[in-house]
């Protein structure tokens, strides 16, 4: 059973880099999307972009400026950094698998609060 | 950024059926991509519900169900238990600019 756990910081202070990282385990990340979602009160669920297995990446056009994707497949991991980050970034962020344009299995999210 | 507009809340009492509804545009649910439906419960992550606008997952019981037409779409869900209290989101594509996957505000269903 395919199962994600997002790990990193939970407080990042302002102008800096926001970096996570997705564990996948139960099964291949090969011919894959893997996605990242941030849910904030303001703003409810925003997709941020995705990396494929081969390492094509897209990113939602609100955010593209700021954001990198990148994965690592030896380590069944794929990583998502935003930077210069503001109080609009404070989120949970989900790690999900797409397949086609849903999502579906999601990770239990980590809260990323953009505080000095 | 385009939106998909959903009503805030909705509730109804067990045994009773509601509707949550989804209204987009000719950018993304008009513009013949699938709806999804999510539902997430109180400290959880979403859990797909509804995928190519009416197809259910393994293990979502029959109760729920989706449907699409023109620019809008529905989630329904038959026969209200008090599990169902959740927040539901709908999901589909848009290409305002470059394709991205865009979601509803939520509704919150409140089983009375």
């Amino acid at each position: 059973q395919l199962q994600l756990q997002e790990s990193g910081p939970g407080l990042v202070k302002p102008s800096e880099t926001l970096s996570l990282t997705c564990t996948v385990s139960g099964d291949s990340m090969n011919n894959k999307f893997w996605s990242w979602i941030r849910q904030s009160p303001g703003k409810g669920l925003e997709w941020i972009g995705y990396v494929y297995s081969s390492g094509d990446i897209k990113y939602n056009p609100s955010l593209k400026s700021r954001v990198t994707m990148s994965i690592d497949m030896s380590k069944s991991q794929f990583s998502l950094r935003v930077i210069s980050v503001t109080a609009a970034d404070t989120a949970v962020y989900f790690c999900a698998r797409q397949k086609g344009i849903w999502f579906d299995p999601w990770g239990q999210g980590t809260l990323v609060t953009v505080s000095s | 950024q385009s939106v998909l507009t959903q009503p805030p809340s909705v509730s109804g009492a067990p045994g009773q059926s509601i509707t949550i509804s989804c209204t987009g545009s000719n950018s993304n649910i008009g513009a013949e991509y699938d709806v999804q439906w999510y539902q997430q419960l109180p400290g959880s992550a979403p859990k797909l519900l509804i995928y190519g606008n009416s197809h259910r997952p393994s293990g979502v019981p029959d109760r729920f169900s989706g449907s699409k037409s023109g620019t809008s779409a529905s989630l329904a869900i038959n026969g209200l238990q008090a599990e169902d209290e959740a927040d539901y989101y709908c999901q589909s594509y848009d290409d305002t600019l470059s394709e991205f996957a865009l979601f509803g505000g939520g509704t919150k269903l409140t089983v009375l």
